[in-house]
């Protein structure tokens, strides 16, 4: 099957900082990607679907000035936790769509998500 | 996108089947329910999708009503390693929305 590589897989910042997770497809074109923050023992909330080229479109309530995300080519879009602080501390996981080719329709590839832990 | 409604946990025996049903009363007619799994601390992974019929794989069976309002999940011989949260999700053409899951134990 596809697969999605997100790296780092771990981090840990001081407050403050700004944290960039990137999120790959490797063997596939993905025009849209989605990125999504879990807490424990919490579902996945969606914060924003990302287009290559073009602005990502947020969830309510999610600051775009905060997470920034960047989807330059069809293989890679990043998530930036701009100034980040211990709350932000979460495991965020992308997830890319595979359009084309054997694609089965609307099917999610998920990477293996980046755990954040801001000191 | 549709809404799912899922049950926050079960329990099931080893080796036997484990049966996880999920609501989507509001699913619309192009919109695929998909079935997807996530252990401790990793990324979701995919188990199985459908739009009308009943689907097997070598993972699971996902059975589907014909009013395709309701389905269930079926893992047949359940594991320890089948320990996880499972995830139904109706997709269509836009939002990737996830409920709140299934959390399936395994007993030994």
């Amino acid at each position: 099957g596809a697969v999605v590589s997100q790296h780092p897989s771990r981090v840990i910042c001081k407050s403050g900082t700004s944290v960039k997770i990137e999120c790959r497809s490797l063997d596939f074109q993905a025009t849209t990607m989605f990125w999504y923050r879990q807490f424990p023992k919490q579902s996945l909330m969606l914060m924003a679907t990302s287009n290559e080229g073009s602005k990502a479109t947020y969830e309510q309530g999610v600051e775009k000035d905060k997470f920034l995300i960047n989807h330059a080519s069809l293989t890679l879009s990043t998530l930036t936790v701009t100034s980040a602080h211990p709350e932000d501390s979460s495991f965020y996981i992308c997830s890319a769509s595979k359009i084309g080719g054997r694609a089965r329709t609307g099917e999610l590839f998920f990477g293996e998500g980046s755990r954040l832990t801001v000191l | 996108d549709a809404k799912t409604t899922q049950p926050p946990s079960m329990d099931c025996a080893e080796g036997r089947a484990a049966n996880l049903p999920c609501n989507h009363s509001t699913i619309s007619g192009n919109e695929y329910v998909y079935w997807y799994r996530q252990i401790h601390s990793q990324g979701p992974q995919y188990i199985i999708h459908g739009l009308k019929n009943n689907e097997t794989n070598e993972m699971a069976s996902l059975i589907i009503t014909e009013d395709r309002k309701s389905s269930t999940l079926i893992l047949p011989h359940a594991t320890l390693r089948d320990t996880a949260v499972y995830y139904c999700i109706v997709i269509g053409t836009y939002k990737y929305i996830f409920g709140t899951g299934t959390r399936l134990k395994v007993l030994a």
